[in-house]
């Protein structure tokens, strides 16, 4: 069956513009996780959503950045006012359910570069 | 708060021999721990996983052994190919319902022929 999609593949931005990135999670999956990967950083976790709510936010590194999700399925990733440090892979994944145990999977990622 | 610790690298082998990507963690509770892999120009997969004390997670000739007494939970392979060759992530999700993930820096593996 179809993966985790990502859109778009990779965006180019001028400092100071607004940018969203877009999750389509595997059918029927509960749970959606963004992650950014950043060479500085590492893989950092970014927010949580269970459905359309998002218990934990706990990740999101300013106001500048926010998520939602509708119909409990697609999730935007918007970030605001963008700076240079926002560049960086940003990962979308779902999984069935939540729990600590189930397995993660990820999208291919969203490149995003702020010139 | 949790946290783990990976072996920096980049690590180089030359095919056939014997890989250990050293991975440790901070946690509270009886987290799950998870190896995840990135291959060259795709996605983050899952290796392998473990969850619970003294269980054994195993796939594609990899192996790791969950520790708690050492905190540890370290990658094993008796021989590597150069199909191996790829960015290696030792991870954690703590006992919470959320499932989120606590990444370690990963290990970069180079297996030449």
């Amino acid at each position: 069956g179809a993966g985790v999609s990502q859109s778009p593949s990779n965006k180019v931005t001028e400092k100071g513009k607004d940018v969203e990135l877009r999750c389509d999670p595997i059918s029927g999956h509960t749970a959606l996780y963004w992650y950014r990967q950043s060479l500085g950083q590492g893989l950092e976790f970014l927010i949580y959503f269970q459905g359309n709510s998002a218990p934990d936010k706990s990740g999101l590194p300013s106001d500048r950045f926010s998520a939602e999700r509708t119909g409990g399925s697609v999730s935007t990733l918007t970030i605001q006012r963008t700076q240079q440090e926002d560049s960086a892979v940003y990962l979308c994944a779902s999984r069935p359910r939540a729990g600590a145990s189930y397995e993660q999977y990820f999208g291919p990622g969203t490149r995003l570069t702020v010139t | 708060g949790n946290s783990v610790t990976q072996m920096e690298g980049p690590v180089t082998l030359s095919e056939e021999a014997f890989l250990t990507i050293n991975c440790t963690y901070t946690a509270t509770g009886y987290p799950s721990l998870f190896w995840y892999v990135q291959y060259p120009g795709e996605g983050l997969q899952l290796l392998l996983k473990a969850t619970k004390a003294d269980d054994k997670g195993s796939n594609k000739g990899f192996e790791a052994t969950y520790r708690k007494e050492t905190t540890s939970f370290h990658l094993e392979k008796g021989s590597v190919q150069v199909s191996d060759s790829a960015v290696y992530f030792c991870a954690l999700s703590g006992s919470s319902n959320t499932g989120k993930l606590i990444f370690g820096q990963g290990t970069t593996l180079q297996v030449k022929p």
